[in-house]
């Protein structure tokens, strides 16, 4: 069964940083891109980035709402992926999820991050 | 970026009933198309992609389709279990980007 488990969010302040963690099992890891996915309450979620799968040597794309204030990566001995966030806005709050998309795809439950003082 | 035009905003249809939304996109993006359907509390749950395929597990109610730039979600006799938001998503191009979101309702 897929499983993908987001830890990590909380409060920030502005101007902050913050790193989120996606625990990922039950299919093998490195064959897959994988996503960050953010959502504010209420409204449509907003796709922030990728890093490719094995085959296509782990290389990222960004939102370029976000590019350069965050980063993807992942740790594939431990089946985990990470999104590292700096400079952080109000504007940043939402529940952020990890994702696979496509064909077989399959979010996370979410962490909620929230950006005040 | 590429624009996802999504309507109606909301709708309130009966149960049986044959329930169509759709997704207008700003330019062409071939069949880079997905349905997600996000219940309260939930993370989206996939219903079709690339434009007209059904994913794992859904039931044959839910169909997709394209004319040119417009795509379509028809759910054929709608469920009780049926209601929710639904969205499209296009990753033809970077940024990928969502439709703003029909929510569903049983009258």
């Amino acid at each position: 069964e897929v499983k993908l488990l987001e830890s990590g969010g909380g409060l920030v302040q502005p101007g902050g940083s913050m790193r989120l963690s996606c625990a990922a099992s039950g299919f093998t890891f490195t064959d897959f891109y994988m996503n960050w996915i953010r959502q504010p309450a209420g409204k449509a979620p907003e796709w922030l980035g990728f890093i490719r799968n094995k085959a296509n040597g782990y290389t990222t794309e960004y939102n370029p709402s976000v590019k350069g204030r965050f980063t993807i990566s992942r740790d594939n001995t431990q089946n985990m992926l990470y999104l590292q966030m700096n400079t952080l806005r109000a504007e940043d709050t939402a529940t952020y999820y990890c994702a696979r998309v496509g064909i077989g795809a399959y979010w996370g439950q979410g962490t909620l991050v929230t950006v005040s003082s | 970026d590429i624009q996802m035009t999504q309507s109606p905003a909301s709708l309130s249809a009966s149960l049986e009933e044959i329930v169509t939304i759709t997704c207008q996109a700003s330019q062409d993006i071939g069949n880079w198309l997905a349905w997600y359907q996000q219940k309260p509390g939930k993370s989206p749950q996939l219903l079709i992609h690339s434009a007209t395929s059904l994913a794992d597990g859904i039931p044959s109610r839910f169909s997709g389709s394209r004319s040119g730039t417009q795509y379509s979600l028809k759910i054929s006799r709608l469920q009780v279990e049926d209601t929710g938001i639904y969205y499209c998503l296009q990753r033809y191009s970077n940024p990928w980007t969502f439709g703003g979101g029909t929510k569903l309702e049983l009258k």
